[in-house]
């Protein structure tokens, strides 16, 4: 049981590019989302997802598309990178069963664009 | 909208003493549940203690322990008998019930436990 996966974990991009982050998660959860997470700040929510085929945005998504064609897995892409992207990543997924919804956080992507 | 605050940046705390991370958050909702999450220099974001918003009865995890104070909109916590592991980055966030369940993050206290 690996729990939530998050690929790659570092990543260079050079300003214009384009790139897909993979957030791979085995506990069968429903929800599935994607922070960002900037020096000084909190976590801040990019887009989540409730179930699969489902998207949604979140407080900040600006420049980033994201899609849920499986429910294990969850992608963040952004289509022509921005200096203004470069942070952390966190993927995190739950069970959206309701009650208790505590959020399992994969181990972060390091994005820098230049 | 949720608002979490964290007024403390930086605070450091010696070995095996007791140390008070302070948190506010602003909500109209009624239901939502409160969290603080730890980060180690790994970056992975640990669950440390949740509250459920309904329940007066404070949470306690081994030294880790809250203040709920609903009225005032606090959300303390407590750490006991401080270790040198605990040195990391700490998180008060809120969630509300209903909805995509996201967490709302304050900006964190950074805490470094003096051997």
């Amino acid at each position: 049981n690996a729990g939530v996966t998050q690929t790659p974990k570092f990543r260079v991009l050079k300003t214009g590019q384009s790139m897909t982050l993979l957030c791979a998660q085995d506990m069968n959860h429903e929800y599935m989302y994607w922070y960002r997470q900037d020096p000084g700040m909190g976590l801040r929510l990019i887009h989540y997802s409730v179930g699969e085929g489902t998207t949604a945005k979140g407080e900040v998504p600006d420049g980033y598309n994201v899609s849920r064609l499986k429910k294990q897995n969850f992608l963040l892409g952004l289509e022509s990178a921005a200096p203004s992207q470069t942070s952390v990543y966190f993927c995190a997924s739950s069970s959206g069963t309701g009650g208790w919804e505590t959020q399992y956080f994969g181990p972060g992507t390091r994005l820098l664009v230049l | 909208a949720q608002t979490v605050t964290q007024s403390q940046p930086e605070m450091s705390v010696q070995e095996a003493e007791t140390v008070t991370l302070s948190c506010t958050y602003d909500t109209s909702e009624s239901n939502y549940y409160l969290f603080w999450y730890k980060q180690p220099p790994s970056r992975q974001m640990i669950l440390v203690i949740r509250q459920e918003a309904y329940k007066q009865q404070n949470a306690t995890e081994n030294r880790f322990s809250v203040n709920f104070q609903k009225a005032a909109k606090s959300f303390s916590l407590k750490i006991s008998d401080s270790q040198l592991g605990d040195t990391a980055m700490y998180f008060c966030a809120s969630q509300l019930k209903t909805g995509a369940n996201n967490l709302f993050f304050g900006t964190g206290t950074r805490l470094t436990v003096i051997p």
